[in-house]
């Protein structure tokens, strides 16, 4: 049974118009996660939430913001998707007790057009 | 802020051989000590994880060891098969439950 679902798999947006990604979770789990991943690079952290406490890394571009409505869901919106913002955007999920894995969805590819 | 580097960042081996990839982290409070393998197209699957009270951890040909003074830990693969040919992550969770990747090493078994 998937856990971390995203949508879309595959997502195509013109250049400049705002997109948003999905991603929930069965867990119950109270971290999750976005990350960038570009072509032959390491997952980038974009945000966390820890609980309902929200942290964005010093380097995530003011384009790109998150929203957590509840535990189950969070989305990533990209306010006007660039060139460079091609890339697979990874959700994971983990519980906050320390010393525990997180589980991936299995990505979503944005191609900008 | 946190730092995470691999060593090597890339490793070719004969079929066979043995596969080692270190792990060097900054954050003193990283709790727990994963290794992702990622291969192409897919999501990071986890194949083994170290926790900070225990030195070694060893799972068939996999095996994980952390030195929390120095602050690393390493991928020990033994006997490597074509089918381990891929990239792998180490991404240990720091304060807060943070998670960052390493930057990758990607690992080539040559039948």
């Amino acid at each position: 049974d998937a856990m971390v679902i995203q949508n879309p798999r595959y997502q195509v947006t013109q250049f400049g118009k705002p997109v948003t990604l999905s991603c929930s979770q069965t867990l119950n789990h109270n971290v999750m996660y976005w990350y960038q991943q570009k072509s032959s690079q390491a997952p980038k952290l974009l945000f966390h939430y820890y609980d309902k406490d929200f942290n964005n890394e010093a380097d995530t571009p003011d384009n790109f913001q998150s929203r957590r409505p509840n535990t189950s869901f969070c989305f990533l919106d990209i306010r006007s998707p660039g060139l460079g913002d091609a890339a697979m955007y990874l959700c994971a999920t983990s519980s906050d007790r320390g010393g525990t894995e997180a589980f991936f969805g299995q990505g979503t590819r944005l191609t900008v057009v | 802020g946190e730092n995470v580097e691999q060593h090597p960042s890339t490793l070719s081996v004969q079929e066979g051989d043995s596969a080692v990839i270190k792990c060097t982290y900054s954050d003193s409070a990283s709790n727990y000590f994963p290794w992702y393998k990622q291969e192409l197209g897919k999501r990071p699957q986890l194949i083994i994880d170290i926790r900070s009270n225990v030195g070694e951890k060893k799972d068939q040909r996999i095996a994980v060891t952390l030195n929390k003074t120095a602050k690393h830990f390493s991928l020990h693969i033994t006997e490597t098969q074509p089918e381990d040919s891929a990239v792998y992550f180490c991404a240990p969770k720091t304060s807060y439950d943070k998670v960052i990747f390493g930057p990758g090493t990607s690992l080539s078994v040559i039948p």
